[in-house]
This record gives structure tokens, sequence and C-alpha cells, in this order.
């Protein structure tokens, strides 16, 4: 069975541009979660989509945003990037239903660069 | 103060040495607990889920306190590829999950 797969693995972006990232559910998963983790630091919460709604974010401003597919397939865009938005964004999902207490499965992750 | 607190180590031991881990949160409302196994520039893997009553996997064993708002993680017999930062993750009521920035353990022969 696949995991939890993103694309692109690497993305190289200069400040004030737009970044989208993808992520691809365990099949059967409804629930994606989108999570950032600097370098040196800890993942941070951004988002989760259910059944194609946002049902939670983090403390993020509201240029990160994103959207859960029909086939529960998830993009993150971040806009007007920032040099300290450089990370790795984890992409992860869950069967759904409960919320996050459902056990979360992560993907390899996005590593963008900021110029 | 975090709302999960993890110490951050590093914990450097010799194989074959039990070593363990703690994690304090610090909303009493909190559903459900993790941990995560995660190795240099990869993404976190699923360790074990943490019960009230405990929970064993070969040679890991996690723990919930409830009343003392921690969770433990204790691994026996350390082998080499233990060595990876140990990240606890605390879901709270409103639906939120709090991961702790992860304690460090190398193994060493």
């Amino acid at each position: 069975e696949a995991g939890v797969t993103q694309s692109p693995t690497h993305l190289i972006k200069t400040r004030g541009q737009q970044a989208t990232l993808r992520c691809s559910p365990i099949s059967g998963h409804t629930s994606v979660y989108w999570y950032q983790q600097a370098l040196g630091l800890g993942l941070q919460f951004l988002l989760w989509y259910d059944e194609g709604e946002e049902r939670n974010r983090g403390n993020f401003p509201p240029r990160f945003s994103g959207r859960q597919f029909p086939n529960y397939s998830s993009e993150l865009n971040v806009n007007a990037l920032e040099l300290e938005d450089s990370a790795l964004y984890l992409c992860a999902s869950s069967l759904g239903g409960r919320g996050l207490g459902d056990t979360q499965y992560f993907g390899p992750g996005t590593r963008l660069t900021v110029l | 103060r975090k709302e999960v607190e993890q110490d951050p180590g590093p914990f450097n031991v010799p194989e074959g040495a039990t070593v363990a881990f703690n994690c304090t949160y610090s909303n009493s409302a909190s559903q459900s607990f993790f941990w995560y196994r995660q190795d240099c520039r990869k993404e976190p893997k699923l360790l074990m889920s943490v019960y009230s009553s405990g929970n064993e996997d070969g040679r890991f064993t996690a723990q919930l306190n409830r009343a003392s708002q921690y969770i433990s993680l204790l691994i026996r017999d350390s082998k080499l590829s233990d060595s990876a930062t140990y990240l606890c993750v605390v879901i709270l009521n409103a639906g939120k999950s709090t991961f702790g920035d992860g304690t460090t353990l190398t193994v060493k022969p």
C-alpha cells in the first residue's frame, strides 16, 4: 500500500513569489494535515482538512492557505514568500472522522527554500 | 510556557542501556498522545500510541500520567539504530496537535 506522497521534493523560490505544495494521502484516508518544520525547530501545525473542508488552522498568517480536493489530495499555498518561510513542509494523513485524535502518517516532505 | 515540553538532550548512551524520556503537557483536556521517531532530514514515523494503561512494543514502553500531565517513553537494550530524535505529540481537545521539539538520542557502540 502506498504511503503519503508529496511533491515536489524540493522547491526554490524568491521572496514575494508564491509556492504550491501537493500531498496525496494514504488510500482510504480522508484527513490531511500540514506542518512546517523550520531547521532545528519542532513541527508547527498549519492546517487540517477533512472531507474537503478546512477544520482547523494553526497560528500562521492568512498567506498560508490550502484546499482539499474531492479525491482527498491537498494543496498548500504560500503567498508573498518570506525568507523565514524556508522549511520542511510535512503532510500527514489519517482515517479521519475523529479529528486530530487519529493516528497520523507522514509523507517525506517538501523542502522549500526562499532566496 | 510551551504547551508541550521535552528535554532536548542529547542523550548519549552505550548500546544495551535503558533510557527514558519524558514529555510534559500543559492542557489537562488533552485527548490523545503519541510518540514519533524522526531521523535526520526525514519525516516523522509513528512509534506508538500512549495510553493510561501503558503500551509496550518490544523494547519500547510508553506511559501516560494524566495526574502529573506527562508521557514517557522507555527504551530497553538500546541499539545503534535507535539513534534518532523522538517527538511526543499531544492532541488537544480543541482539535490541534502539538508536537514537542524532540529529544535527541545517540546510542554509541
